[in-house]
């Protein structure tokens, strides 16, 4: 199964962009990208997802490099809210979620 | 708000008891998983339910189990509870099968095992 890497911990100043990375070195041509976050004391929930193009949402932007081996999660603008554990997975093309590993993620600290 | 929901919130159970956590499926989503997450770690995929039917498993032992109900409320259960069993156990649904599809997490239950 894919597996990710992230950074444990990142720190950005309130109001200025964020970027988090990921590395999927071994990502296949089918699986697509997609980040959760996890704030405090809740369950994880969705960001954005993509396969090869570059997407943006209404939270955030994801750049997915060329030979997709890694991404970055682009927060614009942080605020205290999104203080989080921010994970980036792979999720198949097919068999649901039992092929997806979480690691650790990366914690965001956001400085007022 | 996911729309989905756990119960209970919180408990505190004894080693070797059984223990049945529940989870509500936003509506329209048919499948949901479970998840273990220890302190300072990711989930931990344990199993996934189709339309009642157990339809992947992660390394779990068979200790662990669930349920699928028509509404597609579902339920974990845990047998001979071990220290190590202690985390926060969350359900996610999904709406479909597609690589597209996101999950809906609930806020978990966090089980401590003494």
């Amino acid at each position: 199964d894919a597996k990710t890497t992230q950074p444990n911990s990142m720190e950005s100043n309130e109001e200025e962009p964020v970027h988090l990375p990921c590395n999927h070195s071994t990502i296949s041509g089918t699986d697509y990208i997609h980040w959760y976050r996890q704030l405090p004391s809740q369950g994880p929930e969705y960001v954005i997802h993509g396969l090869t193009s570059n997407v943006n949402n209404r939270m955030a932007s994801l750049a997915i490099a060329e030979d997709r081996k890694s991404s970055t999660l682009i927060l614009h603008r942080a605020t205290l809210r999104d203080a989080a554990v921010y994970y980036c997975i792979l999720r198949p093309h097919s068999g649901g979620y039992q092929k997806v590993t979480f690691g650790i993620g990366t914690k965001l600290q956001v400085i007022p | 708000e996911t729309g989905v929901t756990q119960s209970p919130t919180h408990l505190i159970k004894t080693r070797g008891q059984q223990v049945t956590l529940r989870c509500s499926s936003q509506s329209g989503h048919n499948t949901v998983s479970w998840y273990q997450q220890a302190l300072g770690q990711g989930p931990q995929f344990i199993f996934q339910y189709y339309r009642e039917e157990e339809n992947g498993r992660g390394n779990f032992p068979p200790r662990f189990s669930g349920l699928q109900f028509p509404n597609y409320s579902s339920e974990l259960n845990v047998n001979a509870l071990e220290l190590d069993d202690s985390a926060l156990y969350l359900c996610a649904t999904l709406r479909g099968a597609e690589p597209t599809d996101t999950q809906y997490f609930g806020p978990g239950t966090r089980l401590t095992v003494l």
